[in-house]
């Protein structure tokens, strides 16, 4: 089956660039959308179709997709970023939804 | 605007059928293109997709859970229901519906979400 793989955690100082990884074979053929996560709230998405962002989500997130990796980038991290960042893409061929296993953004 | 949220039991015992309804505003399942999906994540882990389903009644579902669920939709009542049978502690988790965009899938508004605790 597809699998998704995300790192753990990563971590960045604030005003620096936080880059999330996201991998899984032939990624780079499928749309890529990414979500934040903060405690005890609901996914909020972030990033949609690889590289478009949602009304009202900041131009410091931005997506890419090439290959067997898939990435969000974050620039000028601020504290409000820190949360719990998951890739998600839809197999067509399996008809299936599937999710990374997400990544803490830490703020230093 | 867009809303959804989720409702029902916050606890069921093993071996008893989960059922959730998510109430829609904003849209309409019944409109063409329009899709909903559910996704649930235990406490402390990953987000899960389980299923979705279209305007037309298409439904997907995810092979861990496909011989124990079942999504409905009622037009009429702008809802959309989950059913989980047989369900074990393994089900515990906040469950979560969503609307899914019009370009791809994927989940551009969540409800709430509601936690639900399988336990005697």
């Amino acid at each position: 089956s597809y699998v998704l793989t995300q790192p753990p955690s990563v971590s960045v100082a604030p005003g620096q660039t936080a880059r999330i990884s996201c991998g899984g074979g032939d990624i780079g053929s499928k749309m890529v959308h990414w979500y934040q996560q903060k405690p005890g709230q609901a996914p909020v998405l972030v990033v949609f179709d690889n590289d478009d962002r949602p009304s009202g989500i900041p131009a410091r997130f931005f997506g890419s997709n090439s290959g067997t990796t898939a990435s969000l980038t974050i620039g000028s991290v601020e504290v409000g970023d820190e949360a719990d960042y998951y890739c998600q893409v839809y197999d067509s061929d399996l008809s299936q939804g599937l999710f990374g296993g997400g990544t803490k953004l830490t703020v230093l | 605007q867009i809303t959804l949220k989720e409702s029902g039991p916050t606890l069921v015992k093993p071996t008893q059928t989960l059922t959730l309804t998510c109430s829609l505003a904003g849209f309409s399942i019944g409109s063409s293109g329009v899709s909903v999906a559910w996704i649930r994540q235990p406490p402390g882990k990953a987000l899960e997709w389980l299923a979705l389903i279209y305007w037309d009644d298409t439904t997907r579902y995810s092979p861990s859970v496909k011989s124990r669920i079942a999504v409905t939709k009622d037009a009429s009542k702008n809802q959309v229901v989950l059913s989980l049978t047989n369900v074990d502690a393994e089900d515990t988790g906040t469950y979560y519906c969503a609307h899914i965009g019009y370009s791809g899938v994927y989940f551009d508004h969540w409800g709430p979400g509601i936690l639900v605790t399988v336990s005697s």
